[in-house]
């Protein structure tokens, strides 16, 4: 699976839009990008997943470069409820695994 | 709906004990099982997966097992644990065949002594 960079720690103010970026220029056609969140002591939490279109569900909203070589996770309206780890993985279609590397740490600052 | 047990939330072993964590979902039948563990400040590290019984597949070489006895169990086992075995250890599980959207247990958090 490819390698994703993500920024080590970002942070927002509550109520206004965060957008999270992950690099994984090494995609290859048949891989996703998923987006994972852990919030401190708790498992990872499933957010959403795209291959090339941009992906829209009630947590976020995720939208992928034409090349695919990043992507960009939304939230819209951050929460504190939101500060959490953030990982961007990317994952062959047929794969069984996730490889979860270090994450951002996102702050929603009150 | 879909739920997933860990038991138990935390355990405090000595070193050189036995270790046995149990992890089963509710509501799916044949899922992927999963076993990963995260260290103090450090990221997730998958142990284990398993796509059916008896079927189980190891991704770290350590003094951890895993067995599933039955669809919808999964156990993490040791003989003799080390004090790096410390840490969270994550169950998850994900539609068979996917593997992408992995939905986790709470977690047992372990400190060995």
């Amino acid at each position: 699976d490819a390698k994703t960079t993500q920024p080590t720690s970002m942070d927002c103010a509550e109520g206004r839009a965060a957008n999270l970026p992950c690099n994984h220029s090494t995609i290859s056609g048949n891989e996703y990008v998923y987006w994972y969140r852990q919030i401190h002591s708790q498992g990872p939490q499933y957010i959403i997943h795209g291959l090339k279109n941009n992906e829209t569900n009630e947590m976020a909203s995720l939208i992928i470069t034409e090349d695919r070589k990043s992507s960009t996770l939304i939230l819209p309206h951050a929460t504190l409820r939101d500060t959490a780890v953030y990982y961007c993985i990317v994952r062959h279609y047929a794969g069984n695994m996730l490889t979860f590397g270090g994450g951002t740490r996102f702050i929603v600052k009150p | 709906s879909q739920t997933i047990h860990q038991w138990p939330a935390t355990l405090v072993q000595p070193v050189g004990s036995p270790l046995s964590l149990e992890c089963t979902v509710e509501g799916t039948s044949n899922p992927n099982l999963y076993w990963y563990r995260q260290a103090a400040g450090r990221g997730l590290q998958l142990l284990f997966y398993s796509v059916g019984i008896g079927q189980i597949s190891s991704e770290v070489p350590q003094n951890l097992s895993a067995s599933r006895p039955q669809d919808r169990q999964f156990i993490l086992s040791s003989k003799k644990l080390l004090l790096s075995d410390s840490g969270f250890y994550l169950c998850a599980w994900s539609v068979s065949r996917t593997g992408g959207e992995q939905y986790f247990g709470p977690g047992t958090r372990l400190t060995v002594t």
